[in-house]
């Protein structure tokens, strides 16, 4: 059963830490996503990248940046976490070219900064 | 302003009722997909649609995709409680290998029991 896996559901950290998201997808795809989800404001685009070593700003990545080291795993950082970034995180990823047969997304983890 | 809008944002039926939701833009998009989320965990494709007009059907969900491919409904016949949950629907304005979707922002559908 193909997946993509985030390494936390639940999450809680203190303002001002430094706070790493990890995602894994076991389906060999080019491309991953970062996304915040709020109540009312829907899925935002936080960065995302097409290969290994490659990013792309998405539509929030102020407070965020990312890492691809290998293919398979794409991380989130929060380089100083603050109240505002208390969220839901989704991971998803597709393969290239594969936009139109949908994104897999992982479970989320639950962002409460205190 | 939303790319992709859905509507209605809330709906809440009795289980046996019908329902049809939509996700309605001013874009032309390659493809639009439906996704469910149940609280807690992420979204689940359930459909791709990519001809104009094109209807698929998921059981008792019934998908079409609008013929200049700007818009696109969702029918439930005879909801169940386990139907609940919040639905996206997403658009691809391009095709290519960097191509990514748009989000609606969701309707949240609860059908008591």
């Amino acid at each position: 059963d193909v997946k993509v896996t985030q390494s936390s559901r639940y999450l809680v950290k203190r303002t001002g830490e430094k706070v790493f998201l990890e995602c894994v997808q076991d389906m060999d795809h080019e491309n991953m996503f970062w996304y915040r989800q709020d109540p009312g404001l829907g899925l935002r685009l936080i960065y995302f990248s097409y290969d290994v070593k490659m990013k792309e700003k998405g539509d929030i990545p102020e407070g965020y940046s990312v890492s691809r080291e290998k293919k398979e795993r794409f991380s989130l950082i929060l380089e100083s976490a603050s109240t505002n970034q208390t969220s839901m995180y989704l991971c998803a990823s597709t393969s290239a070219g594969g936009v139109r047969y949908g994104y897999t997304f992982g479970s989320g983890t639950r962002l409460t900064v205190v | 302003t939303q790319l992709l809008e859905q509507s209605p944002q809330f709906l809440s039926i009795q289980e046996g009722e019908n329902l049809t939701v939509y996700c309605n833009s001013s874009s032309v998009f390659s493809s639009l997909q439906w996704y469910r989320q149940e609280p807690g965990e992420g979204p689940v494709l359930l459909v791709t649609v990519v001809t104009g007009g094109e209807v698929k059907k998921l059981k008792r969900l019934t998908f079409q995709f609008g013929d200049a491919r700007k818009d696109s409904s969702l029918h439930i016949t005879a909801a169940q409680p386990g139907d609940t949950g919040l639905y996206l629907c997403a658009g691809a304005l391009e095709t290519g290998a960097n191509s990514k979707l748009t989000f609606g922002k969701g309707i949240t559908l609860s059908v008591r029991p």
